[in-house]
């Protein structure tokens, strides 16, 4: 069966770095794109960006790019999300999921985790 | 950037009624790329939909999309009790994909 297992929730301080993790088990990690998707709280989701693990190209929504990294560790079939510097704004739940086999929609979802940034 | 409108945003109905959730897209949507979710509170998404009208493994047959271009639906043929949701459209068509504001299907 194929699953995507995110890491555990986070509290952090503005301004603090922070990496999240996705790791995917049941399918070929370096074949299919992992897409990254927020949701704050009580909105609606937002696409950030897309990583195909087997040669790491990335591609970032506008809105998302140079505010945080997509990465991806095929060795260990685990995608990444990070930040370098967060802001409160950041507080919001954070889904990775494969990208379908016809197109870019998700058919699989990680469970998701909770990043809540405050002072 | 395609905006995706959603509507209505609440949908007031008992369990055994139909829904029909409609998805508007500012412009239109390369080759029909459209998809629905459904989330329930505490809840990943979870895949209703992709190319507007094909159902994802697992997915009953009283839910079916349709539309093209700019105008697409999802109906609910006859609602279960846990078919109460929140659902949203998203477009894959054209880069950045983007999702509907979502639309929730309360128990009237």
């Amino acid at each position: 069966d194929v699953q995507l297992v995110q890491s555990g929730a986070e509290v952090k301080k503005p301004g603090e770095s922070l990496k999240i993790s996705c790791k995917a088990s049941g399918y070929s990690f370096t074949d299919q794109w992992i897409a990254w998707v927020r949701q704050m709280p009580g909105k609606g989701l937002e696409w950030m960006g897309i990583i195909y693990p087997g040669d790491s190209d990335t591609r970032y929504s506008p809105s998302f790019q140079g505010q945080v990294t997509i990465s991806a560790d095929k060795s260990i079939s685990t995608a990444y999300l990070q930040w370098t510097s967060l802001k409160a704004s950041d507080t919001a739940m954070y889904y990775c999921a494969r990208r379908g086999r016809y197109g870019a929609y998700c058919d699989y979802w990680g469970q998701g985790t909770l990043v809540t940034v405050s002072s | 950037e395609i905006v995706l409108t959603q509507s209505p945003g609440t949908l007031s109905l008992s369990p055994g009624e139909r829904a029909t959730l409609s998805c508007r897209a500012s412009q239109s949507v390369t080759s029909s790329y459209l998809a629905w979710y459904q989330q329930k509170p505490g809840q990943a998404p979870r895949l209703l939909i992709y190319g507007a009208s094909s159902r994802a493994t697992g997915i009953p047959d009283r839910f079916s999309g349709s539309g093209s271009g700019t105008e697409f639906t999802l109906t609910i043929s006859r609602l279960e009790p846990e078919d109460f949701a929140v659902y949203y459209c998203q477009q894959y068509g054209s880069s950045p994909r983007t999702f509907g504001q979502g639309a929730k299907v309360e128990i009237k």
